[in-house]
């Protein structure tokens, strides 16, 4: 069973600031992936990455960043933060061919 | 790019019975359709999945039907169990090395 763990798990931060989300997946897969999970708009995808050094934009990039350190590491990061990124988000990764996706458990961000 | 549409938002079932699930979608090169199960305050995880090259796919109670030329599938659960509470999320993509689109999501409640 993959691995995928994200931190942190809740963050609550003011508008304007900065918020860095991590994930690291321990099964050796070379893509992974950041999504958003909103009410009515289910699972939006913003950034993902096929290896260490590699990023691809997503459905909804705007207001993110995102780097891929090394295999097991992805993080998001949201320099100037807006209440319209609170959200659930989630991190994933898959093996190569990209096809069955192993979620970790979600890191809950309110911007008030 | 592709879209994913969720017909049911909320399903609700009496145990013993059979629920369906349909999504239809919009790219004609799309070949690839998983479902992810999301049990309450947890994440997702990958409960089946079905490629254009069959029409019907059938694990254990689930079932998965495509209809490439209404460019719709859908998921049929048979003797739905308490457990089978939970929301359910279609997706899309177009194959291997690939990024999937996720309909929004259907909320299933198991009533006893």
């Amino acid at each position: 069973e993959a691995a995928v763990t994200q931190s942190p798990r809740n963050k609550v931060t003011v508008t304007g600031g900065n918020v860095t989300l991590s994930c690291r997946q321990t099964n050796s897969h070379n893509y992974m992936y950041w999504y958003r999970q909103d009410t009515g708009h289910g699972l939006r995808l913003i950034h993902y990455s096929y290896g260490a050094g590699n990023l691809q934009i997503g459905d909804v990039p705007d207001g993110y960043k995102a780097t891929r350190t090394t295999q097991e590491d992805f993080f998001l990061l949201l320099e100037l933060a807006s209440p319209s990124q609170t959200s659930l988000y989630f991190c994933a990764s898959s093996d190569s061919s990209g096809n069955t996706l192993y979620f970790g458990e979600g890191s809950r961000l309110i911007v008030v | 790019g592709e879209k994913v549409e969720q017909h049911e938002s909320t399903l609700s079932v009496r145990e013993g019975d059979s629920a369906v699930i349909n999504c239809t979608y919009t790219d004609t090169a799309s070949s690839y359709f998983p479902w992810y199960k999301q049990e309450a305050g947890k994440s997702l995880h990958f409960v089946i999945d079905i490629r254009s090259n069959v029409d019907r796919k059938q694990s254990q109670r689930l079932t998965v039907l495509l209809d490439k030329k209404a460019k719709r599938f859908s998921l049929h659960i048979t003797a739905t169990q308490p457990e089978d509470s939970a929301i359910y999320f279609c997706a899309a993509s177009r194959g291997s090395f690939n990024k999937l689109t996720f309909g929004a999501g259907t909320r299933l409640a198991v009533c006893p």
